[in-house]
């Protein structure tokens, strides 16, 4: 299995919501991120989380937090998001963080703020 | 990490080896060369990576220049289905503990 899953695949959500992003991996891997991309653009680095604790935060609002339950599992919980937060979540892990192996990759959850 | 420099944009015909290219003249002795490319609304999806030999899957070849500075992602017989963004990453591992980053990919488009 070298998928990465993440739910929902789409999400609206109002600015007053709460909401939680999903990924999942069980390849083993102990390092997982969190990217986003806004249309047109590369994907952006947001998080990073190794041996389930987080290693990189690229000075991203508190508006967003995520969370590593787990060595298989990464949440992004967002509240009292903005508009312009609207953009394509994604998720990808690793063996490690810092070796020289790749990255997988979900598909991402395509999120709305209204 | 070193910086990278790709075209925005290629034409490639189907059936005929795409070569991208990717500029990294800043690149350090222990970082690596990776390429991902992604499909309109997808995840992105990792290619090849190498460090200076060049290298080959069942994907693509890879072939860095002797200096390093420079690279070229060859798909050896395009379809349609190779259209999308292809990023070029200079990655060092343990210095950047995780931090792959994304510069703005060639936009390759295959034609029939």
């Amino acid at each position: 299995d070298t998928e990465v899953t993440q739910t929902p695949k789409h999400l609206v959500m109002g600015m007053t919501n709460k909401k939680s992003l999903k990924c999942e991996q069980h390849m083993g891997h102990r390092a997982m991120y969190w990217y986003k991309q806004k249309a047109k653009k590369p994907p952006e680095l947001m998080f990073v989380y190794s041996y389930e604790k987080l290693s990189i935060n690229e000075s991203v609002p508190s508006r967003f937090s995520p969370e590593c339950p787990n060595s298989s599992l990464l949440n992004l919980h967002l509240h009292a998001l903005q508009p312009e937060d609207s953009a394509l979540y994604l998720c990808a892990s690793s063996q490690e963080a810092g070796t020289n192996t790749e990255a997988f990759f979900g598909q991402g959850t395509r999120l709305t703020v209204v | 990490d070193a910086k990278t420099t790709q075209p925005p944009s290629m034409d490639c015909a189907e059936g005929r080896a795409a070569n991208l290219p990717c500029n990294h003249s800043t690149i350090s002795g222990n970082e690596y060369v990776y390429w991902y490319r992604q499909i309109h609304s997808q995840g992105p999806q990792y290619i090849i990576h190498g460090l200076k030999n060049n290298e080959t899957n069942e994907m693509a070849s890879l072939i860095i220049t002797e200096d390093r500075k420079s690279s070229t992602l060859i798909l050896p017989h395009a379809t349609l289905r190779d259209t999308a963004v292809y990023y070029c990453i200079v990655f060092a591992g343990g210095t950047s503990y995780g931090k792959l980053t994304f510069g703005q990919g060639t936009i390759l488009t295959v034609h029939p």
